[in-house]
């Protein structure tokens, strides 16, 4: 199975303040069509996952254009450029290259 | 508004089983591959199967293949998930999702499934 590593686990941040959260995957997600099969989600309190980002880089449409992400191999990053205390939750990275999908341990992230 | 709309959880005793439904709604279902994923309480997304457009193909987490069987019927919009022989370490919220992996993402609200004597 492919093993998908986040960073921090906990992120308090200021509002205003940019963040950034980090996901390494144990092989390579680029598919022969030239994508990348991962994504970011974002669970909010008692809610379900929401997605942010998907093919790595790509904002899902009604994404806000603070959230950013990039790729670089098997690095994945995610950057919002001014917290809002609308971005609390925990984000989690996904990959979808291959059966089973795997998630990271998600990033709390919280407001100062 | 795409919507999915998952049914079907509750109280179940070891061993017992349960079929989860999920209606769609705002977009072409017979189109996508479909998924579900679970949560157990206060813990992280897990993958638990998925299948292609006209059922015809299905893949399992391993922690369920043989208990679980994904369906759907695309005539009602309808994703089905049967689970068998449950365990207390199946209890979590299931969530159904469209287009996991790709530019349609979209996920329900989740019904949640409670495994205990």
């Amino acid at each position: 199975d492919i093993v998908m590593t986040q960073s921090p686990l906990s992120l308090p941040v200021t509002p205003g303040e940019p963040a950034s959260i980090s996901c390494r995957s144990s092989q390579s997600l680029l598919h022969s069509n030239g994508h990348n099969f991962f994504d970011w989600y974002l669970q909010k309190p008692g809610q379900s996952p929401q997605v942010l980002i998907y093919w790595g880089s790509n904002r899902a449409s009604g994404v806000p254009d603070r959230f950013s992400g990039s790729v670089s191999g098997t690095d994945f990053t995610l950057k919002i450029s001014r917290v809002e205390a609308e971005d609390v939750g925990i984000y989690y990275c996904m990959q979808a290259l291959q059966t089973p999908y795997t998630f990271g341990q998600g990033t709390k992230l919280e407001i100062k | 508004e795409v919507q999915l709309v998952e049914s079907g959880g509750g109280l179940v005793q070891p061993g017992g089983s349960l079929r989860l439904s999920c209606g769609a709604s705002g977009f072409t279902f017979s189109r996508y591959w479909m998924h579900w994923v679970r949560q157990a309480p206060g813990k992280g997304l897990v993958w638990v199967a998925r299948t292609n457009e006209d059922g015809s193909t299905t893949n399992y987490a391993d922690s369920v293949k043989g208990r679980f069987t994904i369906s759907r019927d695309n005539a009602k919009d309808t994703l089905f998930l049967q689970i068998n022989s449950l365990r207390a370490d199946d209890t979590a919220v299931y969530y159904c999702a469209t287009d996991l992996g790709g530019p349609n993402g979209y996920w329900g609200q989740g019904t949640l499934v409670t495994v205990s004597t």
